[in-house]
C-alpha cells in the first residue's frame, strides 16, 4: 500500500529557533516530492524535488530528497510567526499524488 | 489572475438531496483532482483527471462521481449525501500529469445533516 508518513505530527517552537520537518514514503513509480504549506485555507506550493542530494531553497525554507531512503526533509530556519502552518508532504506515484497527514507547527512570539 | 474557483464555499445540505460542487481553472492544465480532508487523515484523493473525458478513482471514490466535459470544469457530485461526507474539499489542478505540483482551490466545507 502506498504511504506517506510526517513526523512530528505537531510542533511548537519559539521564535528564532529552527525546525525540521521529516516526510517519509513508500509508493510506487516515484515521480516526484512536494512540499505544501496550508494556513487556514489553501494548501499553497513551496517545493517540489525529484532528485536525491539537490538542496531546494526559498529565503528561510530548504528542503532535501534522499530517494535511496526515500525520505525528504524541510528545514526552517530562524522561524517567525508567520510560518505557524501546517507542512504537508505529497508524492506523485504513476499518476496519483497521495499525502502525508502533516505536521501542525506553532511559532510563539 | 491564474487560479482554480470552487464553489460554494460553505455549504449545509441533508442527508440524501444531491449536490453538486463546481470546479474550475483558468490555465488550461490538463490534470484536475478532488481531494476531502479530514482531521487526522489528512488530504485524500477522490477522483482525478488527466484530460477531457479521461477521469480515474483516487483513493476514497465511494459515494462519489465526477465528468470532466470540458478542460476547464471538473465538478464533483454527491448523488446521495451521507453524514460520513460532512468534510473539508478541494479542487487542485495542474499541468501534465501533475508532476510539477498542484494549484489548489480555496475550499469548499460541506455539512451533511
Amino acid at each position: 500500500e502506498d504511504k506517506v508518513v510526517q513526523s512530528p505530527l505537531s510542533l511548537v517552537v519559539h521564535e528564532g529557533d529552527t525546525v525540521t520537518l521529516n516526510c517519509s514514503y513508500e509508493v510506487t513509480n516515484f515521480r516526484s516530492l512536494l512540499w505544501y504549506k496550508q494556513e487556514k485555507k489553501a494548501p499553497t506550493f513551496l517545493f517540489m524535488l525529484t532528485s536525491s542530494g539537490i538542496e531546494k531553497k526559498s529565503g528561510r525554507l530548504s528542503s532535501i530528497l534522499d530517494k535511496k531512503e526515500l525520505f525528504s526533509i524541510l528545514n526552517i530556519t530562524a522561524t517567525q510567526t508567520g510560518d505557524s502552518a501546517i507542512y504537508l508532504c505529497a508524492v506523485l506515484g504513476g499518476n496519483q499524488f497521495y499525502f502525508g497527514t502533516g505536521t501542525s507547527l506553532t511559532v510563539i512570539p | 489572475e491564474a487560479q482554480v474557483t470552487q464553489n460554494p464555499r460553505y455549504l449545509i445540505t441533508v442527508t440524501g438531496k444531491k449536490l453538486t460542487v463546481t470546479c474550475s481553472q483558468n490555465m488550461n492544465h490538463e490534470y484536475m483532482s478532488w481531494y476531502r480532508q479530514d482531521p487526522g487523515l489528512g488530504l485524500r484523493q477522490i477522483y482525478y483527471s488527466m484530460n477531457v473525458e479521461v477521469t480515474d478513482k483516487g483513493d476514497v471514490p465511494e459515494g462519489y462521481k465526477v465528468s470532466r466535459k470540458e478542460k476547464r470544469n471538473f465538478p464533483l457530485i454527491l448523488e446521495s449525501p451521507s453524514p460520513n461526507q460532512t468534510s473539508l474539499y478541494f479542487c487542485a489542478s495542474s499541468f501534465g500529469t501533475g508532476v510539477s505540483g498542484y494549484t489548489f482551490g480555496s475550499g469548499t466545507r460541506l455539512t451533511v445533516v
